[in-house]
């Protein structure tokens, strides 16, 4: 069974341009998430979607970030314009979704370094 | 907001002997703590999961304790490898109507042969 997607794997771009993440999750996961990892930190949570609804976007800066989930599968996340600080690893993650469990699978992340 | 503490944010261990990583969690709705290993240039894995019904859970070398009253859990580790050395994530979800997690900042294990 494939994994979690992501793709690119990297990205460098100088600020104030756009730039695109693109994630396909596992097959059947109806829970998706994106998460923006900084270097010795833990994942943070961007937004999490329940299959094409988003239930979990206060952490999204939505002024320059935006993502949608069409048809509940794959998703994107977008950021115009960047900044320095956007600098990071972006996770995507899924999962079943389950009440009593939620182990998400990861994909291997965009990093991504604007100048 | 809902926090996760983690400590230490490094710790050092000789092969062989025991690791021990905390985590404090601020929402007491907080009902699934999973833990996650992430090795250099790696995407996170799950190691193991607890529930809120449960005190503690074993698999193998690894072991977690969960503490509700005190909303704390940890994570040990026996017999320490050189392949355990890592960055461990430990995590609280709280259940509505999908899990919201938030994770801890990490813990940089190094295993010393």
């Amino acid at each position: 069974e494939a994994g979690v997607v992501q793709s690119p794997r990297y990205k460098i771009i100088e600020k104030k341009q756009p730039v695109a993440f693109w994630c396909n999750p596992i097959s059947g996961h109806n829970t998706l998430y994106w998460y923006r990892q900084n270097l010795g930190q833990g994942p943070e949570l961007l937004i999490r979607y329940e299959n094409e609804e988003a239930v979990d976007d206060s952490q999204l800066p939505k002024d320059r970030f935006s993502a949608e989930r069409l048809k509940g599968v794959d998703s994107t996340l977008k950021i115009q314009p960047a900044e320095l600080g956007d600098s990071a690893v972006y996770l995507c993650a899924s999962s079943l979704g389950q009440e009593f469990s939620d182990e998400q699978f990861f994909g291997p992340g965009t990093r991504l370094t604007v100048l | 907001g809902e926090n996760v503490e983690q400590h230490p944010s490094t710790l050092s261990v000789q092969e062989g002997d025991s690791a021990v990583i905390k985590c404090t969690y601020s929402d007491s709705a907080s009902n699934y703590f999973p833990w996650y290993k992430q090795e250099l240039g790696k995407r996170p894995q799950l190691i193991i999961d607890i529930r809120s019904n449960v005190g503690e859970k074993k698999d193998q070398r690894i072991a977690v304790t969960l503490n509700k009253t005190a909303k704390h859990f940890s994570l040990h580790i026996t017999e320490t490898q050189p392949e355990d050395s890592a960055v461990y994530f430990c995590a609280a979800g709280t259940y509505t109507g999908g899990f919201k997690t938030i994770f801890g900042a990490g813990t940089r294990l190094f295993v010393k042969a």
